[in-house]
């Protein structure tokens, strides 16, 4: 089936390390974005890519990196200067002119 | 810049009976593109209905229709024949225009969301 494969689902890291959330689709979406999400928010776009070697900065870029050496995968990195990296991620993927973007099943990040 | 503002945090509904969440947006672009996704406890988002700035009548997926007024700016959902499966957090969204050329539709603006809960 295709789709957006998330993982891990639950994630636990200690306060000043780096962590890797990865995002992989096999649908052959040009794009792919990352969302964080914080309890009763609604999203916020951290980064996006619209082609292989390519991204830009959303709207809360700060503390985040991001990669997209291939098409199917856009790992996001959370940094220790991200101050309050406790958060949903949500990963998601379009055709870049199509209609609706397409969402993984998340990573709920808990930093300790 | 584009907003999205929905006031109800959370709206209660009888099953099989129609809801109606609300939704309005702000922005100076001229083509834009509005959305509902529905995001279960399970945390995926859903998407359900898409409505473009310029399409002259109101989207209609199913028991999803979008009441689309341009105007008003506002984008209300009306989910129809309210079902217990549809209890969970609705959120608005909406998508610039890309002076690239075409729009990128998965570079989105969100709401707060509301929590429907369907009572039955």
């Amino acid at each position: 089936d295709g789709g957006i494969t998330q993982s891990p689902k639950y994630l636990f890291r200690k306060e000043g390390q780096n962590v890797t959330l990865s995002c992989e689709q096999n649908l052959n979406h040009d794009a792919m974005y990352w969302y964080r999400q914080d309890p009763g928010q609604g999203l916020r776009l951290i980064y996006y890519s619209q082609i292989v070697n390519d991204f830009q900065k959303g709207d809360i870029a700060e503390g985040y990196s991001v990669s997209r050496e291939k098409k199917e995968s856009f790992p996001l990195t959370v940094t220790s200067a991200q101050k309050n990296p406790t958060a949903f991620y949500l990963c998601a993927s379009s055709i870049w002119e199509n209609t609706e973007a397409f969402f993984g099943q998340g990573t709920r990040l808990t930093v300790v | 810049a584009q907003k999205i503002t929905q006031t109800q945090p959370g709206m209660f509904v009888q099953e099989k009976e129609a809801v109606t969440l609300d939704c309005t947006y702000d922005t100076s672009d001229q083509s834009y593109g509005l959305f509902w996704y529905k995001q279960p406890s399970s945390g995926e988002m859903i998407f359900l209905i898409y409505q473009g700035s310029y399409d002259e009548q109101n989207a209609t997926e199913g028991r999803y229709s979008l009441n689309f007024q341009k105007a008003r700016k506002s984008a209300n959902l009306v989910i129809s024949a309210s079902q217990l499966g549809d209890s969970a957090m609705y959120f608005c969204a909406m998508s610039p225009d890309s002076n690239a050329g075409g729009t990128s539709y998965g570079k989105l603006t969100f709401g707060q969301g509301t929590i429907l809960t369907v009572h039955p």
